[in-house]
Protein backbone atom coordinates (compact mmCIF):
# COMPACT_ATOMS: atom_id res chain seq x y z
CA UNK A 1 0.00 0.00 0.00
CA UNK A 2 1.03 3.62 -0.10
CA UNK A 3 3.76 4.74 2.61
CA UNK A 4 4.95 8.49 3.71
CA UNK A 5 8.63 8.68 4.61
CA UNK A 6 8.39 11.17 6.72
CA UNK A 7 11.78 12.66 7.86
CA UNK A 8 13.05 13.80 10.75
CA UNK A 9 11.88 10.87 13.37
CA UNK A 10 12.82 13.36 16.01
CA UNK A 11 14.28 17.02 16.36
CA UNK A 12 15.70 18.43 19.63
CA UNK A 13 16.29 22.58 18.89
CA UNK A 14 16.82 25.92 20.69
CA UNK A 15 13.56 28.05 20.87
CA UNK A 16 14.18 30.77 18.58
CA UNK A 17 15.27 28.58 16.05
CA UNK A 18 13.96 27.66 12.59
CA UNK A 19 12.78 23.88 11.89
CA UNK A 20 12.03 21.89 8.77
CA UNK A 21 10.50 18.45 8.17
CA UNK A 22 9.29 16.73 4.93
CA UNK A 23 7.37 13.94 3.45
CA UNK A 24 7.95 11.77 0.39
CA UNK A 25 5.82 9.00 -0.87
CA UNK A 26 6.70 6.68 -4.04
CA UNK A 27 2.46 7.91 -4.98
CA UNK A 28 1.29 11.25 -6.59
CA UNK A 29 -0.95 12.78 -3.91
CA UNK A 30 -3.84 15.19 -5.37
CA UNK A 31 -3.51 16.83 -1.32
CA UNK A 32 -1.64 17.26 1.30
CA UNK A 33 -2.31 18.13 4.76
CA UNK A 34 -0.27 18.85 7.87
CA UNK A 35 -1.44 18.15 11.89
CA UNK A 36 0.12 18.60 14.61
CA UNK A 37 -0.65 16.44 17.76
CA UNK A 38 0.01 16.75 21.69
CA UNK A 39 -0.13 13.74 23.70
CA UNK A 40 -3.38 12.40 24.54
CA UNK A 41 -5.38 14.48 21.83
CA UNK A 42 -6.24 14.29 18.49
CA UNK A 43 -4.19 16.03 14.98
CA UNK A 44 -5.22 19.42 14.67
CA UNK A 45 -5.08 20.44 11.14
CA UNK A 46 -1.83 23.02 10.10
CA UNK A 47 -1.98 23.79 6.48
CA UNK A 48 -3.36 22.13 3.36
CA UNK A 49 -1.89 22.00 0.16
CA UNK A 50 -3.94 21.72 -3.23
CA UNK A 51 -1.93 22.35 -6.08
CA UNK A 52 1.36 20.65 -7.14
CA UNK A 53 4.32 23.97 -6.34
CA UNK A 54 1.66 25.70 -3.74
CA UNK A 55 3.57 27.56 -0.85
CA UNK A 56 1.35 28.48 2.00
CA UNK A 57 1.74 30.14 5.31
CA UNK A 58 0.29 30.10 8.39
CA UNK A 59 1.61 32.53 10.74
CA UNK A 60 5.39 30.94 11.20
CA UNK A 61 4.51 27.79 9.54
CA UNK A 62 5.44 27.74 5.60
CA UNK A 63 4.71 23.98 3.47
CA UNK A 64 4.82 23.68 -0.29
CA UNK A 65 3.48 21.18 -2.36
CA UNK A 66 6.45 19.14 -4.05
CA UNK A 67 6.30 19.94 -8.41
CA UNK A 68 6.31 15.74 -8.68
CA UNK A 69 3.36 15.79 -5.87
CA UNK A 70 5.29 13.11 -4.59
CA UNK A 71 6.28 14.85 -0.97
CA UNK A 72 5.90 18.31 0.74
CA UNK A 73 7.95 20.25 3.60
CA UNK A 74 7.08 22.17 6.62
CA UNK A 75 9.07 24.69 8.28
CA UNK A 76 8.24 26.72 11.21
CA UNK A 77 10.22 29.80 11.96
CA UNK A 78 11.15 31.16 15.24
CA UNK A 79 10.08 28.51 17.12
CA UNK A 80 9.01 28.31 20.75
CA UNK A 81 7.99 26.34 23.22
CA UNK A 82 4.30 25.65 22.71
CA UNK A 83 5.33 23.88 19.06
CA UNK A 84 6.51 20.86 21.21
CA UNK A 85 4.44 18.03 19.69
CA UNK A 86 4.02 15.69 17.02
CA UNK A 87 3.87 16.69 13.42
CA UNK A 88 2.36 14.56 10.66
CA UNK A 89 2.16 15.55 6.81
CA UNK A 90 -1.04 13.25 5.31
CA UNK A 91 -1.89 12.42 1.76
CA UNK A 92 -5.02 12.03 0.14
CA UNK A 93 -4.94 9.78 -3.04
CA UNK A 94 -8.96 8.63 -3.42
CA UNK A 95 -11.67 10.77 -1.56
CA UNK A 96 -11.88 10.61 2.61
CA UNK A 97 -8.80 8.21 3.26
CA UNK A 98 -5.59 10.02 4.50
CA UNK A 99 -1.77 8.23 4.44
CA UNK A 100 -0.07 9.37 7.42
CA UNK A 101 3.38 9.72 7.59
CA UNK A 102 5.16 8.02 10.84
CA UNK A 103 5.51 11.54 12.31
CA UNK A 104 8.21 14.33 13.55
CA UNK A 105 8.52 14.82 16.85
CA UNK A 106 9.91 18.20 18.14
CA UNK A 107 11.16 19.17 21.05
CA UNK A 108 12.22 22.99 22.16
CA UNK A 109 14.58 23.75 24.43
CA UNK A 110 13.48 27.19 26.19
CA UNK B 1 -18.38 26.13 17.74
CA UNK B 2 -18.01 22.77 18.62
CA UNK B 3 -15.52 20.53 17.75
CA UNK B 4 -15.86 16.78 16.79
CA UNK B 5 -16.33 15.23 20.00
CA UNK B 6 -15.81 11.34 20.76
CA UNK B 7 -16.78 9.12 23.39
CA UNK B 8 -15.75 7.31 25.69
CA UNK B 9 -12.44 8.92 26.23
CA UNK B 10 -11.02 5.71 27.86
CA UNK B 11 -12.00 2.14 28.20
CA UNK B 12 -10.60 -0.82 29.16
CA UNK B 13 -11.49 -4.00 27.72
CA UNK B 14 -11.09 -7.91 27.88
CA UNK B 15 -10.25 -10.10 24.55
CA UNK B 16 -12.88 -11.11 22.65
CA UNK B 17 -15.47 -8.70 23.76
CA UNK B 18 -16.77 -6.09 22.04
CA UNK B 19 -16.64 -2.25 21.57
CA UNK B 20 -19.31 0.68 20.13
CA UNK B 21 -17.70 3.55 19.70
CA UNK B 22 -19.14 7.10 18.95
CA UNK B 23 -18.31 10.12 17.25
CA UNK B 24 -20.56 13.32 16.68
CA UNK B 25 -18.88 15.33 13.58
CA UNK B 26 -19.12 19.35 13.52
CA UNK B 27 -22.39 21.41 13.03
CA UNK B 28 -22.77 21.14 9.29
CA UNK B 29 -20.25 18.03 7.84
CA UNK B 30 -21.64 15.54 6.80
CA UNK B 31 -18.85 12.97 6.45
CA UNK B 32 -17.29 11.30 9.25
CA UNK B 33 -14.25 9.08 8.58
CA UNK B 34 -12.42 6.86 11.65
CA UNK B 35 -8.87 5.58 11.69
CA UNK B 36 -6.85 4.03 14.13
CA UNK B 37 -3.77 4.99 15.43
CA UNK B 38 -1.36 2.75 17.78
CA UNK B 39 1.58 4.52 20.03
CA UNK B 40 4.33 5.72 17.85
CA UNK B 41 3.17 5.62 14.32
CA UNK B 42 0.43 8.37 12.43
CA UNK B 43 -3.38 6.96 12.21
CA UNK B 44 -4.52 4.25 9.66
CA UNK B 45 -7.42 4.86 7.75
CA UNK B 46 -10.49 2.67 9.05
CA UNK B 47 -13.81 3.86 7.49
CA UNK B 48 -15.11 6.74 5.23
CA UNK B 49 -18.99 7.46 5.54
CA UNK B 50 -20.77 10.11 3.92
CA UNK B 51 -24.62 10.32 3.53
CA UNK B 52 -24.85 6.75 5.70
CA UNK B 53 -23.18 4.71 3.43
CA UNK B 54 -19.88 3.47 3.74
CA UNK B 55 -17.56 5.26 0.99
CA UNK B 56 -14.54 3.90 1.86
CA UNK B 57 -12.85 0.96 3.54
CA UNK B 58 -9.07 0.40 4.76
CA UNK B 59 -7.38 -2.50 5.52
CA UNK B 60 -8.66 -3.95 8.77
CA UNK B 61 -10.73 -6.93 9.43
CA UNK B 62 -14.28 -7.40 9.53
CA UNK B 63 -14.41 -7.27 12.81
CA UNK B 64 -14.28 -3.34 12.52
CA UNK B 65 -17.99 -2.20 11.04
CA UNK B 66 -19.49 1.55 11.50
CA UNK B 67 -22.22 2.70 10.32
CA UNK B 68 -23.35 6.61 10.39
CA UNK B 69 -26.67 7.73 11.81
CA UNK B 70 -29.54 10.16 10.20
CA UNK B 71 -27.71 13.44 11.64
CA UNK B 72 -24.53 12.26 10.75
CA UNK B 73 -23.08 11.29 14.21
CA UNK B 74 -21.27 7.43 13.72
CA UNK B 75 -20.43 4.96 15.53
CA UNK B 76 -17.55 2.64 15.18
CA UNK B 77 -18.11 -1.42 16.32
CA UNK B 78 -15.48 -3.70 16.87
CA UNK B 79 -15.83 -7.34 17.71
CA UNK B 80 -14.22 -10.27 19.33
CA UNK B 81 -11.53 -7.43 20.88
CA UNK B 82 -7.76 -8.96 20.38
CA UNK B 83 -4.79 -7.08 22.46
CA UNK B 84 -3.59 -5.69 19.04
CA UNK B 85 -6.53 -3.54 18.81
CA UNK B 86 -5.65 -1.53 21.64
CA UNK B 87 -5.07 2.16 19.93
CA UNK B 88 -6.55 5.27 19.81
CA UNK B 89 -9.57 5.68 17.86
CA UNK B 90 -9.83 8.71 16.28
CA UNK B 91 -12.94 10.78 14.41
CA UNK B 92 -13.02 12.92 11.21
CA UNK B 93 -15.47 15.28 9.89
CA UNK B 94 -15.16 16.69 6.38
CA UNK B 95 -18.08 19.15 4.99
CA UNK B 96 -18.01 16.24 2.18
CA UNK B 97 -17.11 13.18 0.70
CA UNK B 98 -15.09 15.29 -1.68
CA UNK B 99 -13.50 18.03 1.25
CA UNK B 100 -9.96 17.24 1.46
CA UNK B 101 -9.97 19.28 4.96
CA UNK B 102 -10.35 16.60 7.45
CA UNK B 103 -10.91 17.90 11.53
CA UNK B 104 -10.30 15.68 14.25
CA UNK B 105 -11.59 14.64 17.22
CA UNK B 106 -9.95 13.96 20.51
CA UNK B 107 -10.12 10.14 20.15
CA UNK B 108 -11.36 6.92 22.05
CA UNK B 109 -8.07 5.36 23.87
CA UNK B 110 -8.94 1.38 24.24
CA UNK B 111 -6.71 -0.64 25.97
CA UNK B 112 -7.68 -4.61 25.53
CA UNK B 113 -6.45 -6.72 28.36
Amino acid sequence: GQQLNQSPQSMFIQEGEDVSMNCTSSSIFNTWLWYKQDPGEGPVLLIALYKAGELTSNGRLTAQFGITRKDSFLNISASIPSDVGIYFCAGQLVQGKLIFGQGTELSVKP
Amino acid sequence: DAGVTQSPTHLIKTRGQHVTLRCSPISGHKSVSWYQQVLGQGPQFIFQYYEKEERGRGNFPDRFSARQFPNYSSELNVNALLLGDSALYLCASSLSQSEYEQYFGPGTRLTVT
